[in-house]
């Protein structure tokens, strides 16, 4: 069967640093997208790794590890608005079809 | 940047009522949409994949008679839920994506199904 497998919640202080990680299990693997989710609104787009190693956008990074089938969230200076659910997502091999997360909600405190 | 606009925002109607929402891409051509459902505080869930001009491909577990999904240009594709009943009460998402198997899915707001 095809899983991913990502923390359910995680807390911290504003201006501190969280790494939510991701593990997948599928079927096939085209890359790893992160999508960000406030309540009652539609995901956002974060960041995508097709290829191993870090990628960095603002306060965000995101890193794969294709061998691991591992891949992380960095969010580093938290706000109060970084609280939200956080979903890893991988696409499928043909890049036609993402399969999500159950999401990790990310709880930033003063 | 890609917008993904999704209309209504908000449907709340009678058992047996037959709903359509549309998902349009304003900005980019959409090779690819797909539509998840979404319960609270659950992940999203595929309900299927449509490439423009082709039948959409359902995920198992899905009624494709339940759930008529058109996508007939590459700026537009459509949800029917036919005789809507209280248990399709839900949360319903587009996304759409442009060629290319490693383009971003651009997300639209989402409309909220409420079947009294």
């Amino acid at each position: 069967g095809q899983s991913l497998e990502q923390p359910s919640e995680v807390t911290a202080v504003e201006g501190a640093i969280v790494q939510i990680n991701c593990t997948y299990q599928t079927s096939g693997f085209y890359g790893l997208s992160w999508y960000q989710q406030h309540d009652g609104g539609a995901p956002t787009f974060l960041s995508y790794n097709a290829l191993d190693g870090l990628e960095e956008t603002g306060r965000f990074s995101s890193f794969l590890s294709r061998s691991d089938s591992y891949g992380y969230l960095l969010l580093q200076e938290l706000q109060m608005k970084d609280s939200a659910s956080y979903f890893c997502a991988v696409r499928d091999t043909g890049g036609f079809k993402t399969i999500f997360g159950a999401g990790t909600r990310l709880f930033v405190k003063a | 940047g890609a917008v993904v606009s999704q209309h209504p925002s908000w449907v709340i109607c009678k058992s047996g009522t037959s709903v359509k929402i549309e998902c349009r891409s304003l900005d980019f051509q959409a090779t690819t949409m797909f539509w998840y459902r979404q319960f609270p505080k659950q992940s999203l869930m595929l309900m299927a994949t449509s490439n423009e001009g082709s039948k959409a491909t359902y995920e198992q577990g899905v009624e494709k008679d339940k759930f008529l999904i058109n996508h007939a240009s590459l700026t537009l594709s459509t949800l029917t839920v036919t005789s809507a009943h209280p248990e399709d009460s839900s949360f319903y998402i587009c996304s759409a994506q442009s060629r290319g198997a490693h383009q971003p899915q651009h997300f639209g707001d989402g409309t909220r199904l409420s079947i009294l």
